[in-house]
């Protein structure tokens, strides 16, 4: 069954750096999204991303942040300068239609020093 | 903005026992969705319903969409050690739906069942 894939599984960062993490949603789906969740909360959306540009995004996804499709298959998240307030796990997900089930990433678990 | 509430946030039970978290939205949903999280892994789409009054069945799972489509309930029976996780619902943005459906998650219904 085709999943979605993200890289890597754990990254490790000082405050202020700039970390790239990386999905590959499943080859037929066209909408994409970044979600985030702190340890014990809810999973709380990011951005969503469609023919190739952001169709929304929340009030957390500030000018840190921004997403690509650089390739057709990788679609990934950027945190320019990051703060100790982002470590939470990140998870992409993708969907074929707007409507119906979408299928999570295994996140990728950021930590900031 | 569109708020969805759920509750109980924990609830632990001995196996063999009945389960069931409720979830609320502020505003009228075109759909509900649950997923489950088990501990450390990703959320996983349980099921999705669209109808008002809508009851849907998987195996010991029922799952109910209110009326007013501003509800939902998913009920466990007979809870066996492997139903362990978070249980969230989660609602699209807006009552008419459209081409995005960015999801609102409740805060989920961790689930813990004593063998």
């Amino acid at each position: 069954e085709p999943e979605v894939t993200q890289t890597p599984s754990h990254q490790v960062t000082q405050m202020g750096q700039e970390v790239i993490l990386r999905c590959v949603p499943i080859s037929n789906h066209l909408y994409f999204y970044w979600y985030r969740q702190i340890l014990g909360q809810k999973v709380e959306f990011l951005v969503s991303f469609y023919n190739n540009e952001i169709s929304e995004k929340s009030e957390i996804f500030d000018d840190q942040f921004s997403v690509e499709r650089p390739d057709g298959s990788n679609f990934t998240l950027k945190i320019r300068s990051t703060k100790l307030e982002d470590s939470a796990m990140y998870f992409c997900a993708s969907i074929r239609q707007g409507v119906g089930e979408q299928y999570f990433g295994p996140g990728t678990r950021l930590t900031v020093t | 903005g569109q708020q969805v509430m759920q509750i109980p946030q924990y609830q632990h039970v001995q196996e063999g026992e009945d389960f069931t978290t409720y979830c609320n939205s502020s505003t009228t949903l075109s759909n509900i969705q649950w997923y489950k999280q088990r501990p450390g892994g990703h959320p996983v789409f349980l099921i999705q319903l669209v109808k008002s009054g809508e009851v849907k069945k998987q195996k010991r799972l029922t799952f109910q969409f209110g009326e007013a489509k501003k509800n939902s309930s998913l009920h466990i029976t007979a809870t066996q050690t492997t139903d362990v996780g978070t249980y969230f619902c989660a609602g699209p943005k807006g009552s008419s739906g459209g081409s995005n459906y960015k999801l609102t998650f409740g805060k989920g219904t961790l689930l813990t069942v004593n063998p």
